[in-house]
């Protein structure tokens, strides 16, 4: 069972900006980073965010990432049909002697 | 450009060991910037870390499989290996290898291979 917690889908029509959240808790989205992950269908994922706000070289800078308390989110600007994906955050999380945990996943479809 | 490269059988049957390999070409397995990890994704489903490996040796495990998982790393080869064993129908999934930056911990998964079905059935 996933300890972060996605909505399981969001939607928006080219050019809206789509919002995806992540709950988690002070052992892991609290006290660690925060890292997004894009998967097309049938394609390995795709590191989108890191450090809760940075993008990787060659991500557009429509995606964006943040960060308060125990939750983030992935914003979307400028909402285009290639962004049809599957969205995951990622933590590292303290307990247990550590863990790495993602988020349930959210599917985002462009109308 | 770094690429990793899983490989293994696809078909395991249950209660047997699953095995498979990542080559990491590109780049060399022994920096010290980098752990390496093994993440599932079961059919229609989410995704599942399962564990990461220093170069050294030094490894972190899901504590949910943990006592089923082993990695290791050759770095004669470039590769690091995973075994999970007693598997069931429940392990059928495909299984990613990727390279974890570090802060401190394993981190962001930058490069990941292109994933490798793993049925288990009889």
């Amino acid at each position: 069972q996933s300890v972060l917690t996605q909505p399981p889908s969001a939607s928006g029509t080219p050019g809206q900006r789509v919002t995806i959240s992540c709950s988690g808790s002070s052992s892991n989205i609290g006290s660690n980073y925060v890292y997004w992950y894009q998967q097309l269908p049938g394609t390995a994922p795709k590191l989108l965010i890191y450090s809760n706000n940075q993008r990787p070289s060659g991500v557009p800078d429509r995606f964006s990432g943040s960060k308060s308390g125990t939750s983030a989110s992935l914003a979307i600007s400028g909402l285009r049909s290639e962004d049809e994906a599957d969205y995951y955050c990622a933590a590292w999380d303290d307990s247990l002697s550590g863990r790495y945990v993602f988020g349930t996943g959210t599917k985002v479809t462009v109308l | 450009q770094l690429q990793l490269q899983e490989s293994g059988p696809g078909l395991v049957k249950p209660s047997e060991t699953l095995s498979l390999t990542c080559t990491v070409s590109g780049g060399s397995i022994s920096s010290s910037s980098y752990y390496w990890g093994w993440i599932r994704q079961p059919p229609g489903k989410g995704l599942e870390w399962i564990g990461s490996i220093y170069y050294s040796g030094s490894t972190y495990y899901n504590p949910s499989l943990k006592s089923r998982v082993t990695i290791s790393v050759d770095t004669s080869k470039n590769q690091f290996s995973l075994k999970l064993s007693s598997v069931t129908a429940a392990d059928t999934a495909v299984y990613y290898c990727a390279r974890n930056s570090i802060v401190v911990v394993p981190a962001a998964l930058d490069y990941w291979g292109q994933g490798t079905l793993v049925t288990v059935s009889s």
